[in-house]
C-alpha cells in the first residue's frame, strides 16, 4: 500500500509563473489537507478538501492560491503569480474519512523555491 | 486561542538522556494532541498521540504527559539515541472540527554519542 505520494519533490519557479503541486492520498483515503512549512518554522493549515469539495479553506491565501480534489485524478495546489515568499515546503495528508485525524499520514512534500 | 507553544526552539542531549520537549495551548476545544518527528527532507511523521481523557501514554522509549488543567503536554524521550536526531513538532487538533492540525514550532534535537 503506497504511502500518500507528492510530485514533484522539488520545484523552481521564476517570479510571477503558476506552480502545480499534486497529491495522490493513500488508497481508500478520500480525504485531504495541504500544508506550508517555512524554513525553521512549523507546518501551517491551508485547506482540507474531500472528493469535489473543499470543507476548510481558513487557512488558504486570499488569492493566488487555489486548491482541488477532482473525483478522478490527485488533488492539486496551484499557486499563481508566484513571489519569492511562496517558497517553502507544501506538504499534504490524507485520512480516510472525517474524524480520524488519527490516521492521517503526511506525503514527503513539494519543496518550492521561487527565483 | 488556536496557537500551540513549543519550547525549546532546540535541545542538544547526550546519549542515555532524557530528551523532554513541551508544549501550551490556550483552546480547551481541542481534543487531540499528536507529536510527529520530522527528518530533513521528509515528511512528519506521527510518533505518539493523547487524548485529554488520560494524563499518560507510553509508546516504547517516547511517552506524553498531559495536564489538562494547566492547558500543558510534553514529550519525554527515554534513553535517547542518535537516531532520535530530528525535528520535533507538538499539534492539537479541536473537537469537532475539521480536524486540521495546529503546529507548535519545532524542536531540532540533537543527540550526541
Amino acid at each position: 500500500n503506497a504511502g500518500v505520494m507528492q510530485n514533484p519533490r522539488h520545484l523552481v519557479r521564476r517570479r510571477g509563473q503558476e506552480a502545480r503541486l499534486r497529491c495522490s492520498p493513500m488508497k481508500g483515503h478520500s480525504h485531504v489537507y495541504w500544508y506550508r512549512q517555512l524554513p525553521e518554522e512549523g507546518l501551517k493549515f491551508m485547506v482540507y478538501l474531500q472528493k469535489e469539495n473543499i470543507i476548510d479553506e481558513s487557512g488558504m491565501p486570499k488569492e493566488r492560491f487555489s486548491a482541488e480534489f477532482p473525483k478522478e485524478g490527485p488533488s492539486i495546489l496551484r499557486i499563481q503569480q508566484v513571489v519569492r515568499g511562496d517558497s517553502a515546503a507544501y506538504f499534504c495528508a490524507s485520512s480516510p474519512r472525517r474524524g480520524t485525524n488519527t490516521e492521517a499520514f503526511f506525503g514527503q512534500g513539494t519543496r518550492l523555491t521561487v527565483v | 486561542q488556536q496557537q500551540v507553544k513549543q519550547s525549546p526552539q532546540s535541545l542538544i542531549v547526550q546519549k542515555g538522556g532524557i530528551s523532554i520537549i513541551n508544549c501550551a495551548y490556550e483552546n480547551t476545544a481541542f481534543d487531540y494532541f499528536p507529536w510527529y518527528q520530522q527528518f530533513p527532507g521528509k515528511g512528519p511523521a506521527l510518533l505518539i498521540a493523547i487524548r485529554p481523557d488520560v494524563s499518560e501514554k507510553k509508546e516504547g522509549r517516547f511517552t506524553i504527559s498531559f495536564n489538562k488543567s494547566a492547558k500543558q503536554f510534553s514529550l519525554h524521550i527515554m534513553d535517547s539515541q542518535p537516531g532520535d536526531s530530528a525535528t520535533y513538532f507538538c499539534a492539537a487538533s479541536p473537537l469537532g472540527g475539521t480536524d486540521k492540525l495546529i503546529f507548535g514550532t519545532g524542536t531540532r534535537l540533537q543527540v550526541f554519542p
